[in-house]
């Protein structure tokens, strides 16, 4: 089975402090994205990747920046965390065919204080 | 704008009993694709079933069924017999026009529907 594994299940961090969130895929996936979940808001695409050292952003970027060193390897990297920013945020993977399905890990609830 | 949207914020069920979750959505793509994925408590989002917009049969998994009604727009997901593991939020998911590579995993979510099942 698929394992994406996000380093932490829950974080508190205080205004201003640089974050990074990590999430590491086991299944050679090109793909990688990271979504945050907010109550009535659903998942919304932060930033993807489709390869090494390659970034897209997707509907809501700002404030955030991504790194992806390593295949399997996508960081999520909050340059000077805000209060707007305590949320889910959610990793995940997938080959990138047409019809594949996301494989997720298991979410970081970060809050900012 | 939210292209998804899951009218119904929570619902009660009974166990043995079916369940039917709403979900329509907004595009002018020809190719697209439909998800269903359930996320419980401990907060991992799973895959329960897809539909493509070009398949002539509704996609069937499990007890999962996807009534897709294409001219209405609507990807309404069936649980058939509930039990209390399913028990979760369930979120609809569009895949816009993924017959382009840079549309392929960017998933759009619905705002989910919260589904208890009582004994």
């Amino acid at each position: 089975d698929v394992k994406v594994t996000q380093s932490s299940r829950y974080l508190v961090k205080r205004t201003g402090e640089k974050v990074f969130l990590e999430c590491v895929q086991d299944m050679d996936h090109e793909n990688m994205f990271w979504y945050r979940q907010d109550p009535g808001l659903g998942l919304r695409l932060i930033y993807f990747s489709y390869d090494v050292k390659m970034k897209e952003k997707g509907d809501i970027p700002e404030g955030y920046s991504v790194s992806r060193e390593k295949k399997e390897r996508f960081s999520l990297i909050l340059e000077s965390a805000s209060t707007n920013q305590t949320s889910m945020y959610l990793c995940a993977s997938s080959l990138g065919e047409s019809g594949e399905k996301l494989f997720f890990g298991s979410g970081t609830q970060l809050s900012v204080l | 704008a939210q292209k998804i949207t899951q009218t119904q914020p929570g619902m009660f069920v009974q166990e043995k009993e079916a369940v039917t979750l709403d979900c329509t959505y907004d595009t002018s793509d020809q190719s697209y694709g439909l998800f269903w994925y359930k996320q419980p408590s401990s907060g991992e989002m799973i895959f329960l079933i897809y539909q493509g917009s070009y398949d002539e049969q509704n996609a069937t998994e499990g007890r999962y069924s996807l009534n897709f009604q294409k001219a209405r727009k609507s990807a309404n997901l069936v649980i058939s017999a509930s039990q209390l593991g399913d028990s979760a939020m369930y979120f609809c998911a569009m895949r816009p026009n993924f017959m382009t590579t840079d549309s392929w995993g960017k998933l759009q979510f619905g705002a989910g529907t919260q589904v208890v099942v009582t004994p």
